[in-house]
């Protein structure tokens, strides 16, 4: 049983446009929520984190939002940029500092220039 | 430069040959673990290694093996390979669990024929 689910397999945005993706979770227990971004032939590499104690997060163009009671995360890209055209991968866990890191199937974002 | 290293990158091995995927980084981290990303199901968790000696199951450990005699390297060991376990494999390292970001190696690809 899956997780945590990405629903949308992919996304096409236009360049400075805003970008939404969406994960959703089911374990109660998640208390930490992480964002991944992945290019072809690369290893991921984190983008984003958010502990449940918050509801917004943060980062430059990158902004995560947190809705616990929907057991929903959200990923705003604003502007976008053709750059930002990956895979991007949501994961949780049961606190900051575990070992154990559950991921969602990706979401392959396109920013068409 | 900080690094997470896999070796090989890319294989072609027949049905129960053992193989071993070595992973090594420069980082001095406490914690490494191994995943495997399969079309549809994102990234799923092996093995993760919160110290040296110290290693315990993700959500698919079966098939697996791995060790964590130094601090710098985590092997992950196929016994007997069978065909379900061709996949992309990653490597992670980071300072302590997730309250830091995660560290990838750039992947494995392994074929089992």
């Amino acid at each position: 049983d899956q997780q945590v689910k990405q629903n949308s397999p992919s996304l096409s945005v236009q360049e400075g446009r805003i970008s939404i993706l969406n994960c959703d979770y089911t374990n109660s227990m998640f208390d930490y929520f992480l964002w991944y971004k992945k290019y072809p032939a690369e290893g991921p590499t984190f983008l984003i984190s958010i502990s449940s104690i918050k509801d917004k997060n943060e980062d430059g163009r990158f902004t995560v939002f947190l809705n616990k009671s929907a057991k929903h995360l959200s990923l705003h890209i604003v502007p976008s940029q053709p750059g930002d055209s990956a895979v991007y991968f949501c994961a949780a866990s049961e606190g900051s500092n575990t070992g154990k890191l559950i991921f969602g199937q990706g979401t392959t974002l396109q920013v068409k220039p | 430069e900080a690094q997470v290293t896999q070796n090989p990158r890319y294989l072609i091995t027949v049905t129960g040959k053992k193989l071993t995927v070595t992973c090594s980084q420069n980082m001095n981290h406490e914690y490494m673990s191994w995943y495997r990303q399969d079309p549809g199901l994102g990234l799923r968790q092996i093995y993760y290694s919160m110290n040296v000696e110290v290693t315990d199951k993700g959500d698919v450990p079966e098939g697996y093996k791995v060790s964590r005699k130094e601090k710098r390297n985590f092997p992950l060991i196929l016994e007997s390979p069978s065909p379900n376990q061709t996949s992309l494999y990653f490597c992670a390292s980071s300072p302590q669990g997730f309250g830091n970001t995660i560290y990838f190696g750039e992947g494995s690809w392994l074929t089992v024929v």
